[in-house]
């Protein structure tokens, strides 16, 4: 089955930094889905992505679907305290858009954001 | 209320008892969702229903037990659990299953099995 591997596993930086981290999957996705989850919490849709090639922000973070359909990578600029979570990658491929399509995860890359 | 909605958000159980969890949405979605989230593990995947109509279980024992009165609820019935099923219970909802539909997720039931 497709396999979604999302790396750092966990980051430690200091407020001010950027943040970059990453996932590939071993097939073709046509949609992938950042989320953030804070402790207690549930996921919380971050930025969704549905072209190759597509670049997309909100706020401080930008994320973008790689051209070879298999890798999506998401950036956090200029790190705040707020920032720490652990951020989950998903991807899904579908064959027709009435189609049912599963969401693949990743892992999780925890952030850890020190003063 | 807005959002997803789930309750209990802590549950602590025998694995004798029977529970239950419950979600709620308020988005006027048609599809909901019940995930399985433990430490450093990718969320699994447990149930989806389209239009209260069961479309996916992914071999998931029968000691969970989902139903969906209507689009707006979703119940996991709980009962005989190992203490392996200790996690994160996450309920989600989206307008559909295909297409453009991303899932917005409830805060989750964090489950303890002693």
């Amino acid at each position: 089955g497709q396999q979604l591997n999302q790396s750092p596993q966990s980051m430690f930086i200091q407020e001010g930094e950027d943040v970059s981290m990453n996932c590939t999957s071993s097939s073709i996705f046509n949609t992938w889905l950042w989320y953030k989850q804070d402790p207690g919490e549930g996921p919380v849709l971050l930025i969704a992505l549905y072209k190759a090639g597509e670049l997309t922000s909100n706020g401080r973070l930008t994320a973008q679907f790689g051209i070879t359909r298999k890798d999506s990578f998401l950036n956090i600029s200029a790190s705040i305290p707020s920032d720490v979570g652990i951020y989950f990658c998903a991807g899904r491929f579908l064959m027709t858009t009435d189609s049912w399509g599963k969401l693949q995860f990743g892992a999780g890359t925890q952030v850890v954001v020190t003063p | 209320e807005t959002g997803v909605t789930q309750t209990p958000r802590h549950l602590v159980m025998g694995m004798t008892n029977k529970k239950s969890l419950k979600c709620e949405q308020h988005l006027g979605h048609n599809a909901m969702y019940w995930y399985k989230q433990s430490a450093k593990k990718p969320l699994e995947l447990m149930f989806v229903y389209s239009l209260e109509e069961r479309v996916e279980n992914n071999s998931v024992p029968s000691r969970f037990s989902p139903e969906c009165p209507n689009s707006s609820h979703l119940f996991l019935h709980l009962h005989t659990l190992q203490p392996e099923d200790s996690a994160l219970y996450l309920c989600a909802s989206s307008q559909g299953t295909g297409g453009v539909n991303e899932q917005f997720f409830g805060p989750g039931t964090r489950l303890t099995v002693l």
